[in-house]
């Protein structure tokens, strides 16, 4: 049973297009939601993170939307660019065991000229 | 230099032998983490550790034994390698002190292959 949902599993974008990557999670005590990127031969690194008191967190060209009634998230990259080719992971935790992140399965974004 | 970093990189083994897996970091953090990845399936915990005196289980830490040998290292023991231990594998670290992110450092991955 996966705990963190993630689609699509692979997605591709045109050069200065929209990347939308979608999670949904059921268990209502996590309350720290990080996104984490990974680059071939690399190991994943924190992107961006939001925790449920906010409904958006931008940073640069990465915004993760955020609705704690239907309990998704979802990470936005705008004017997608080739460097952007990644596989992105969702994740979730909670504050009495911030140490077990729970990661989605990943989501594989090419982004083509 | 990385700040995590792991050894091998890379290892192909047969069925039946014992392999292990070495963690090192220069962050200084706590925390350190054994993952292990496969694909359509993420990033499963296998074992953590909080200090060198704290072992804990993940989710998936059957046919896995650790070591915290000190603060900077965590290594990872096969005992008996199957095929289905074939995955790439992460190190991780977090901070536990105080003002601490929630943040996780990755090592580069070992690619296991168990023949």
């Amino acid at each position: 049973q996966q705990q963190v949902k993630q689609s699509p599993q692979s997605l591709i974008v045109q050069k200065g297009g929209i990347s939308i990557i979608n999670c949904a999670y059921e268990n209502t005590a996590f309350d720290y939601f990080p996104w984490y990127q990974q680059f071939p031969g690399k190991g994943p690194a924190l992107l961006i993170a939001i925790r449920p008191d906010v409904s958006e967190k931008k940073e640069g060209r990465f915004t993760i939307s955020f609705n704690k009634s239907a309990k998704q998230f979802s990470l936005h990259i705008m004017d997608s660019q080739p460097g952007d080719s990644a596989t992105y992971f969702c994740a979730a935790s909670m504050k009495t065991s911030y140490d077990k992140v729970i990661f989605g399965p990943g989501t594989s974004l090419s982004v083509i000229p | 230099d990385a700040d995590v970093t792991q050894t091998p990189r890379n290892r192909i083994t047969k069925t039946g032998k014992r392999i292990m897996l070495e963690c090192s970091q220069t962050k200084g953090h706590d925390r350190m983490y054994w993952y292990r990845q496969d694909p359509g399936l993420g990033l499963r915990l296998i074992y953590y550790s909080f200090d060198v005196k704290d072992i804990n289980k993940g989710e998936i830490s059957d046919g896995y034994s650790v070591s915290r040998q000190a603060q900077a290292k965590f290594s990872l023991s096969l005992e008996s390698a199957i095929p289905n231990q074939t995955a790439l594998y992460f190190c991780a670290t977090s901070d536990l002190g105080a003002g601490a992110s929630d943040t996780q450092y990755f090592g580069p991955g070992t690619r296991l292959t168990v023949l």
